[in-house]
């Protein structure tokens, strides 16, 4: 069964303060991995995606990692701020072939106080 | 620029009534459409994709039904709402099939069965 499982569930840092986001997955055949940020109430945007052969990438602040051997990825936000509070949501594609279709973490809640 | 509308952004339903939700894409042609379900503390979870009008795949049995009576139209129906239908819905669409490309998601609409 194609799961992806994030930690930590919810996370508070202060403001200026570097954090890390985790996200294991069983997904198979993999296709790509993409960090998602939700606003509350919000639909999710795409922050960074990474296929197989890529293992870095960044999005100003934002650097995803990814290790296709071991499934998992990793997201850090560097000197957050109040902004970057939103739930976090790994997400990872496989192709049906005839459509994109996505497995979706329960994601990270993060609130940066001050 | 493409952009995707729902409506409504939040609806309260008591059980037992019927539901019809619409998303709408502006902006592009014969998009991929999708509708997820975000119950509260859980992953998106997909319930229908459609990659032309009236081509419509179910992922997870269920009360609801969706339905694209034009290419840039996508509407989830129900006969008759349950409580566990309580939840965020949102609505998605890719521009090709290819599984790098990113889905971008409408506002959402909040459902509350009462």
């Amino acid at each position: 069964k194609n799961q992806v499982e994030q930690s930590p569930q919810s996370l508070i840092i202060l403001e200026g303060k570097n954090c890390t986001l985790q996200c294991n997955y069983t997904v198979s055949p993999f296709s790509n991995l993409r960090w998602y940020k939700q606003d509350t109430g919000r639909g999710p945007v795409s922050l960074t995606i990474m296929t197989f052969s890529e293992n870095t990438k960044s999005n100003g602040r934002y650097t995803a990692t990814l290790d296709a051997d071991t499934k998992q990825s990793s997201l850090h936000i560097t000197a957050s701020q109040l902004s970057d509070s939103a739930s976090y949501i790994c997400v990872v594609s496989f192709y049906t072939g005839t459509a994109s279709k996505l497995t979706f973490g329960t994601g990270t809640r993060l609130q940066v106080t001050l | 620029s493409q952009t995707i509308h729902q409506w409504p952004a939040t609806l309260v339903q008591p059980v037992g009534s019927p539901l019809s939700l619409e998303c709408t894409v502006e902006g592009t042609s014969n998009p991929n459409l999708y509708w997820y379900r975000q119950a509260a503390g859980r992953g998106l979870q997909l319930l229908f994709y459609s990659v032309g009008i009236g081509q419509i795949s179910s992922e997870v049995p269920q009360n609801l039904s969706a339905s694209r009576p034009q290419d840039r139209q996508f509407i989830l129906s129900s006969k008759k709402l349950l409580l566990s239908d309580s939840g965020f819905y949102l609505c998605a669409w890719t521009q090709g099939i290819v599984s790098d490309d990113e889905q971008f998601f409408g506002p959402g609409t909040r459902l509350t069965v009462l």
